[in-house]
């Protein structure tokens, strides 16, 4: 398995402030990704990126941005955290293109109160 | 409209029955994925399938391209089979992947 790994994997925050979630992998894959999981919608996607610096939105990017200044990292921030925001949040990376499996992270658990 | 449909959405089966989950798809693909989640766990990748079909252990995934349609089946379910499963696919064109919301399958002893 690839070594992705989520900090923190778990998050208590209120309502109106700023949460960053860090994604870091060691397979030197080119494509990361962030997605939401709630009841009844599966996996959403919210950013992604395909290399260093470069990154693009998802079906639900609202509210969110992101960071990619290492192959190795990428991060989702929450600028002002909202209750709707509450959600398990997973990364996802995938080697270049033609290798098509996707590998995950462990996911992040993210309250917002 | 999802692009990418699951059914059935809950299923509960007797130990040592034969199971099968079907995901319908509506995009072009390169390839469809089949995922498994453990209760409170992390997701992983059972198969990659671009064609025709792949076995691995009591799990078989077929895929039939010109029906835009792929299932997952197990043989002689078991209660650690017990666990969310979850279609995907790669549109042919563009990085994203596309999720169905899942297949949560309970294995009885």
């Amino acid at each position: 398995d690839a070594g992705i790994t989520q900090s923190p994997r778990h998050k208590v925050t209120e309502t109106g402030t700023p949460v960053t979630l860090r994604c870091h992998q060691t397979e030197n894959h080119r494509y990361m990704y962030w997605y939401r999981q709630d009841p009844g919608h599966g996996l959403r996607l919210i950013h992604y990126s395909y290399g260093v610096k470069d990154t693009d939105k998802g079906e639900v990017s609202d509210g969110y941005s992101v960071s990619r200044s290492k192959t190795e990292d990428f991060l989702l921030t929450l600028e002002s955290a909202t209750s709707s925001q509450t959600s398990v949040y997973f990364c996802a990376t995938r080697g270049a293109r033609g290798q098509e499996t996707q590998y995950f992270g462990p996911g992040t658990r993210l309250l917002v109160l | 409209k999802n692009e990418v449909e699951q059914s059935p959405q809950n299923l509960t089966a007797q130990e040592g029955e034969f199971i099968t989950i079907n995901c319908s798809y509506s995009v072009g693909i390169s390839a469809l994925h089949w995922l498994q989640q453990h209760p409170g766990g992390g997701i992983v990748s059972l198969f990659m399938l671009s064609s025709g079909k792949k076995k691995h252990g009591r799990l078989i995934a077929t895929i039939n391209i010109q029906e835009k349609h792929s299932s997952l089946h197990i043989t002689a379910s078991h209660p650690r089979d017990s666990a969310v499963y979850i279609c995907a696919v790669n549109r042919a064109t563009g990085n994203q992947f596309y999720f169905g919301t899942g297949t949560s399958l309970t294995v009885i002893p």
